[in-house]
């Protein structure tokens, strides 16, 4: 089956800085890229869709300059968590899309806030 | 707006015994649902897709079912076994307008103890 990488697996920052999440389809080519969050014992809930080449599209709630997503190939999209905060600490998850009703799903990445 | 809930959020159960997880949507109007399993600190993995015109799908001691009218589906699991133990998490797909969109469920975390 299809493959999606994520980077860094789990990464722990202090208060005010930037991090960056990389999530790769490494054997096929991804059109779209969800990005998820997922908070202890919570299921997961759709931040962003991001299309290659385009704009993200931010689902309702979510602060699309705090959260920047970037598709520049269909096989890279990153997510960067700017000016990160405790309450940002959570597990962020990436998919992507195949055919149209497809996601593959990458394995997560653990962002702990100082 | 869609809303997926399931039934138990917990079980515990003895090793060998059959169990059906519940999920259940309130717009029916589907393209397809989807039954995932997350290991702790993990991504997802699929076990199941069942289009909105099919009744069932069935993969070795999984069989996962859909009701689209009454907006239900049950994931039954034969034999269970202790490494059947995970979070298991339905999603459904929108018809019209949602592109690849996933709506998740509120999850069902499973312990089959020895």
């Amino acid at each position: 089956g299809a493959v999606v990488s994520q980077h860094p697996s789990w990464v722990i920052c202090k208060s005010g800085t930037s991090v960056k999440i990389e999530c790769r389809s490494l054997d096929f080519q991804a059109t779209t890229m969800f990005w998820y969050r997922q908070f202890p014992k919570q299921s997961l809930m759709l931040m962003a869709t991001s299309n290659e080449g385009s704009k993200a599209t931010y689902e309702q709630g979510v602060e699309k300059d705090k959260f920047l997503i970037n598709h520049a190939s269909l096989t890279l999209s990153t997510l960067t968590v700017t000016s990160a905060h405790p309450e940002d600490s959570s597990f962020y998850i990436c998919s992507g899309g195949g055919a149209s009703d497809t996601q593959y799903f990458g394995p997560g990445t653990r962002l702990t806030v100082l | 707006k869609q809303e997926v809930t399931q039934i138990p959020a917990a079980l515990s159960v003895p090793e060998g015994e059959n169990l059906v997880l519940n999920c259940s949507f309130t717009d029916s109007a589907i393209y397809n649902l989807q039954w995932f399993r997350q290991d702790p600190g993990k991504g997802l993995t699929s076990l199941l897709l069942i289009q909105s015109s099919q009744r069932e799908q069935t993969s070795g001691r999984l069989n996962a079912s859909l009701d689209k009218s009454s907006g239900r589906s049950t994931l039954y699991i034969a034999a269970s076994q202790p490494g059947d133990s995970a979070t298991y998490l339905c999603a459904v797909r929108k018809l019209t307008g949602g592109g690849n969109k996933l709506t998740f469920g509120t999850g069902t975390q499973l312990k089959v103890e020895l």
